[in-house]
């Protein structure tokens, strides 16, 4: 069984360019996440997918978008690219009930230069 | 809203040694609560849970937790530390109902001295 997955594993792009990150989850989960992970810190919580609709968003700017397809597959779309946006993005997928754990995939490593 | 406190940005014990990673949260609702541990240059993995079922959650790789709701702690303990435990630690705590927004705290990098 197939964990979660991203691509790509590292990615590098100049500043104003726009970038997308891809995430596959784990087989039988229906529901995606994604987090930045700036170096030295915790994961942040950017936006949550499930049934192709974003639920849920954290502080992020609208630069932050995403899609859920409907094989629960997910991308992250970020605009206008800043230095501070270099950091490891994680996806996390689960099963929509509550409580249920999250599974990480390995993160894409953004460099911003 | 909901927040996590992790004491302790890095922590050394020698091999052998009890470790006890700290975290305290804050929820204004009945929380679940996790840990995870992340090796360099990867992603998360899932040590243990806690949804209300046992205030006494046991984890893979021999770590525990206890769910304290009068201290609102739920710290990380292992009898024995080994040198593969040398990681990052991450306390998390998301809401009990509707869908999971999963806040993280800093981490405590434990390092494991032979």
């Amino acid at each position: 069984d197939a964990g979660v997955t991203q691509s790509p594993t590292h990615l590098i792009k100049t500043r104003g360019q726009q970038v997308t990150l891809r995430c596959s989850p784990k087989s039988g989960h229906d529901t995606v996440s994604w987090y930045q992970q700036a170096l030295g810190q915790g994961p942040q919580f950017i936006f949550q997918y499930y049934e192709e609709e974003e639920r849920q968003r954290g502080n992020f700017p609208d630069r932050f978008s995403g899609h859920q397809y409907p094989n629960y597959s997910s991308e992250l779309n970020v605009n206008a690219l800043l230095l501070g946006d270099s950091a490891l993005y994680l996806c996390a997928s689960s099963y929509r009930t509550g409580g249920s754990e999250q599974y990480f995939g390995p993160g894409t490593r953004l460099t911003v230069t | 809203a909901q927040s996590v406190t992790q004491l302790g940005s890095h922590v050394s014990v020698s091999e052998g040694a009890l470790v006890l990673l700290r975290c305290n949260y804050s929820s204004s609702v009945p929380p679940y609560l996790f840990w995870y541990v992340q090796y360099p240059n990867q992603g998360l993995q899932l040590l243990l849970k806690y949804t209300s079922a046992a205030t006494l959650v046991k984890g893979i790789n021999g770590f525990e937790a206890e769910f304290k709701k009068s201290e609102t702690s739920f710290h990380l303990t292992k009898p024995s530390a080994h040198m593969s435990d040398a990681a990052e630690y991450f306390c998390a705590v998301s809401s009990s109902g509707g869908y999971q927004k999963v806040t993280f705290g800093t981490g405590t990098k434990l390092q494991v001295i032979p």
